[in-house]
């Protein structure tokens, strides 16, 4: 089994659909949880960062961790055709230096 | 330079031939981070270095792979006797003392093809 397990798609939805991605983990002793954006033939970019469990809001997306079901979720509202491309959930142990635990990425078409 | 550099940015090589990958993390970036993706996969962690020293490197898949870093500057990847299963893109990342949690900075990759 992976530590993390992310459904790899693809996901396409229409222009203006609300996009629910998420992960789930295994490994109980992770404390922060990101989600990558990564667009084809590029590196991956941090989106959010999420510290133990509850929500973050950051524009059209909001970050969500329940530590106690082991899951992580992104939404996206009013998405758009600029947001097609893989979303990568990462997990750390440890503040900042820590290297990180991908996802397999979920491809996400968003078509207009 | 404003990003993470990497090159080469493609590599084709032959079974059993050595590559050498590099990259050139953002000036005044102190840890750098190697990571591995295979087709249709995550990325996969290699190494981890602060400074020039390893202090992880729990990832590398074999003794085949090493790395290297000068200072708080580039690093260099070797892997030795390509098997067809080292193709992949070979990521690079670095981080500033101050970066928020798992703010990786990534380079664009090195597309890694053995035949």
């Amino acid at each position: 089994q992976k530590e993390v397990e992310q459904d790899p798609g693809p996901l396409s939805v229409p222009e203006g659909a609300i996009v629910s991605l998420n992960c789930t983990y295994s490994n109980s002793a992770f404390q922060y949880f990101m989600w990558y954006r990564q667009y084809s033939r590029k590196g991956p970019e941090l989106l959010m960062y999420t510290y133990s469990s509850g929500n973050k809001e950051d524009g059209r997306f909001t970050a969500q961790v329940d530590k106690s079901s082991k899951y992580i979720s992104l939404f996206i509202r009013d998405s758009q055709p600029s947001d097609s491309a893989t979303y990568l959930c990462a997990m750390s142990l440890l503040y900042n230096t820590d290297k990180l635990i991908f996802g397999t990425g979920t491809r996400l078409q968003v078509f207009p | 330079g404003a990003g993470v550099s990497q090159s080469p940015s493609n590599k084709v090589t032959e079974k059993g031939k050595d590559v050498e990958l590099r990259c050139d993390p953002i000036s005044g970036h102190t840890a750098l981070y190697w990571y591995r993706q295979r087709l249709g996969q995550g990325l996969e962690f290699l190494i981890y270095f602060q400074g020039n020293s390893a202090p992880d490197k729990s990832g590398l898949p074999s003794d085949r792979f090493s790395a290297e870093r000068t200072g708080e500057s580039v690093s260099t990847l070797t892997i030795q006797r390509t098997q067809q299963e080292d193709s992949a893109v070979y990521l690079c990342a670095s981080i500033r003392g101050t970066s928020a949690p798992g703010e990786q900075f990534f380079g664009p990759g090195t597309r890694l093809t053995v035949l």
